[in-house]
């Protein structure tokens, strides 16, 4: 059964460092999505990617995140200079179509001490 | 802004028992929702989408049910098993927008 795959599974970064978060999602799915998740709150929204290029993005998202579909297969996310707060379970998530269903990859733990 | 509410959020049942999960959005311009389980630690699996023109859906031993104007789904687990223990969440996608509104989730717990 095809599935989003994300790697690493658990990332350890100092705080000031960039880190990359990687993400395959199922391959003839078209809509891509990053979400976190702060130990303990909600699943929150980060962005949504279609076409190349974001569609949607919320007011976490500032400038020290970037998305990137670098290949056919993968997608990532980048945190530029993470701060402590960033640490969070993100998952990356996909579609075929923007209103059916989404398929969650099993999440990346960024730590940042 | 959309909210999502679940209610209860913990649950402690014995094994066998039917129950059933709450969830509650302020803004009924949804293009649908979906139902997903999260086990501790552990990424998010879909279990049901309804469409914003459908009224339920059924998979195996779940149903969800949704009703747009009034804001409310519920998820349905008949004969609960020991396996069925995780966290339950819904989340909404509203019309013109591609994310999904999470809501708190509810934790169950079901006992041999």
């Amino acid at each position: 059964e095809p599935e989003v795959t994300q790697t690493p599974s658990h990332q350890v970064t100092q705080m000031g460092q960039e880190v990359i978060l990687r993400c395959v999602p199922i391959s003839n799915h078209l809509y891509f999505y990053w979400y976190r998740q702060i130990l303990g709150q909600k699943v929150e929204f980060l962005v949504s990617f279609y076409n190349n290029e974001i569609s949607e993005k919320s007011e976490i998202f500032d400038d020290q995140f970037s998305v990137e579909r670098p290949d056919g297969s993968n997608f990532t996310l980048k945190i530029r200079s993470t701060k402590l707060e960033d640490s969070a379970m993100y998952f990356c998530a996909s579609n075929r179509a923007s209103n059916t269903e989404a398929f969650f990859g099993q999440g990346t733990r960024l730590t940042v001490v | 802004k959309q909210e999502v509410t679940q209610i209860p959020a913990a649950l402690s049942v014995p094994e066998g028992e039917n129950l059933v999960l709450n969830c509650s959005f302020t803004d009924s311009a949804i293009y649908n929702l979906q139902w997903f389980r999260q086990d501790p630690g552990k990424g998010l699996t879909s279990l049901l989408l309804i469409q914003s023109s459908q009224r339920e859906q059924t998979s195996g031993r779940l149903n969800a049910s949704l009703d747009k104007s009034s804001g409310r789904s519920t998820l349905y687990i008949a004969a609960s098993q020991p396996g069925d223990s995780a966290t339950y969440l819904c989340a909404v996608m509203n019309t013109g927008f591609q994310k999904l509104v999470f809501g708190t989730g509810t934790r169950l717990l079901v006992s041999p």
